[in-house]
């Protein structure tokens, strides 16, 4: 399969803790994106990360990239109960096909 | 402007039948893309529209699954004689660049 993993597959955290989520892909990358779900809705983008970056930020997400473990991370810091969703990683090995994980779903408790 | 819309919402089958699913993608994106969720499952690429160009459509799972995209705008997934397996969310995304693909809120298959 040419799809991500995410793992763990659930994650609850207490408002105010960060939450970490992985992703590992198998093949060479253009570039990995994290996509995030709500319940019941379709998916909106959060980040994306070029296969020569390393580590970038938006807000409260950082994404880190290891292409050499093929590997990325997802870090939400200071948790908020409407941060509650599924995550997903998506990679594209080119002609903009992506190839999506399992997801993370993610419990924010207040 | 609008995003990308899909209908119906949902949608209730019964096996054999035949399924039309619909996608208006935001206008001007170049791109569209079908998907499927599964239910615990991830996201399954379908097929790919990518302007005049000729589909990719090697996402598709059989020959009963087959997409139009009309005037480079809508878009209509078709399952033809729909099995159980095929119960699931189908996703259509559109975008205009080599990045960020916006979605729509998805079809809900159910196949009895």
């Amino acid at each position: 399969s040419q799809q991500g993993e995410e793992d763990p597959q659930a994650l609850s955290i207490q408002e105010g803790e960060n939450a970490t989520m992985n992703c590992s892909y198998k093949t060479s990358i253009n570039n990995l994106q994290w996509y995030r779900q709500n319940s019941g809705r379709g998916l909106v983008h959060l980040i994306l990360i070029r296969s020569n970056e390393r580590e970038k930020h938006s807000g409260r997400l950082r994404v880190t990239l290891d292409t050499s473990k093929k590997s990325s991370s997802l870090l939400i810091t200071a948790s908020r109960a409407a941060d509650t969703a599924s995550y997903f990683c998506a990679t594209d090995r080119g002609a903009n096909n992506l190839f999506f994980g399992t997801g993370t779903r993610l419990t924010v408790i207040p | 402007g609008a995003g990308v819309s899909q209908s119906p919402s949902n949608k209730v089958t019964e096996k054999g039948k035949d399924v039309e699913l619909r996608c208006d993608p935001i206008s001007g994106h170049t791109a569209l893309y079908w998907y499927r969720q599964s239910l615990g499952q991830g996201l399954e690429f379908l097929i790919y529209f990518q302007g005049n160009s000729a589909p990719d459509k090697s996402g598709l799972p059989s020959d009963r699954f087959s997409a139009e995209r009309t005037g480079g705008s809508v878009s209509t997934l078709t399952i033809q004689r729909t099995q159980q397996e095929d119960s699931a969310v189908y996703l259509c995304a559109s975008s205009d660049s080599l990045n960020e693909q916006f979605f729509g809120p998805g079809t809900r298959l159910t196949v009895l």
